[in-house]
């Protein structure tokens, strides 16, 4: 048990369908991500949030969209996905706040979301 | 930029064999290193991690040294268990909330 949570664990979902995934963490922490994780790939960072603001966007399709109503909470919105974006979609979160080493660097992840696009 | 190479997998070795998954890196000033396990169905648990060089990470018998002139942070662990059978990923972090990981290594022990 890392403190972080996700839900749903899996889900299948339609090319025209509308679902979300949600992360909260338990820990304090003040910073949060969006990874995804492909066969055979490494994983990708996808979104950061650091105090609810988003510092991070690398390059990801509109189709995601992520929100972050609070540092315990974290949202990821999809719409008309493709069946590419089949894959584990984890969520981590760190202390965030100040550049550095250490503890505050330190990412903890929750179990992931396995998603499959029909 | 900033990189990080793990040796290819899967390793598979016997019940109480030595083991070492190789891990360099490249970047810019004095990242953090970090590695990670993933088992089946799960997300990743860090393992273990160092934050200069010459410090070494250990946890559940498992260790890694932060070698500065090698650019390396390789994993060891003297005798596995088949409960350590899981994906290893090596990573580094700066200040930036950035981490870059390496692919992964599968490693599968036999009973």
């Amino acid at each position: 048990e890392t403190g972080v949570t996700q839900t749903p664990r899996h889900l299948v979902m339609g090319m025209t369908n509308k679902k979300s995934l949600k992360c909260e963490q338990h820990l304090g922490h003040n910073a949060m991500y969006w990874y995804k994780q492909s066969a055979k790939k490494p994983l990708e960072l996808m979104f950061v949030y650091n105090f609810k603001e988003q510092t991070e966007n690398n390059s990801v399709p509109s189709r995601f969209s992520p929100e972050c109503p609070n540092s315990s909470h974290l949202f990821l919105h999809l719409h008309t996905l493709q069946p590419e974006d089949s894959a584990l979609y984890l969520c981590a979160s760190s202390q965030g706040l100040l550049p550095g080493g250490g503890e505050q660097e330190t990412q903890y992840f929750g179990p992931g979301t396995r998603l499959l696009v029909l | 930029g900033d990189s990080v190479t793990q040796m290819e997998g899967p390793v598979t070795l016997s019940e109480e064999a030595f083991l070492t998954i190789n891990c360099t890196y490249t970047a810019t000033g004095y990242p953090s290193l970090f590695w990670y396990v993933q088992y089946p169905g799960e997300g990743l648990q860090l393992l273990l991690k160092a934050t200069k060089a010459d410090d070494k990470g250990s946890n559940k018998g498992f260790e890694a040294t932060y070698r500065k002139e090698t650019t390396s942070f390789h994993l060891e662990k003297g005798s596995v268990q088949v409960s350590d059978s899981a994906v290893y990923f090596c990573a580094l972090g700066k200040g930036t909330y950035k981490y870059i990981f390496g692919t992964g290594t599968r490693l599968k022990v036999l009973a």
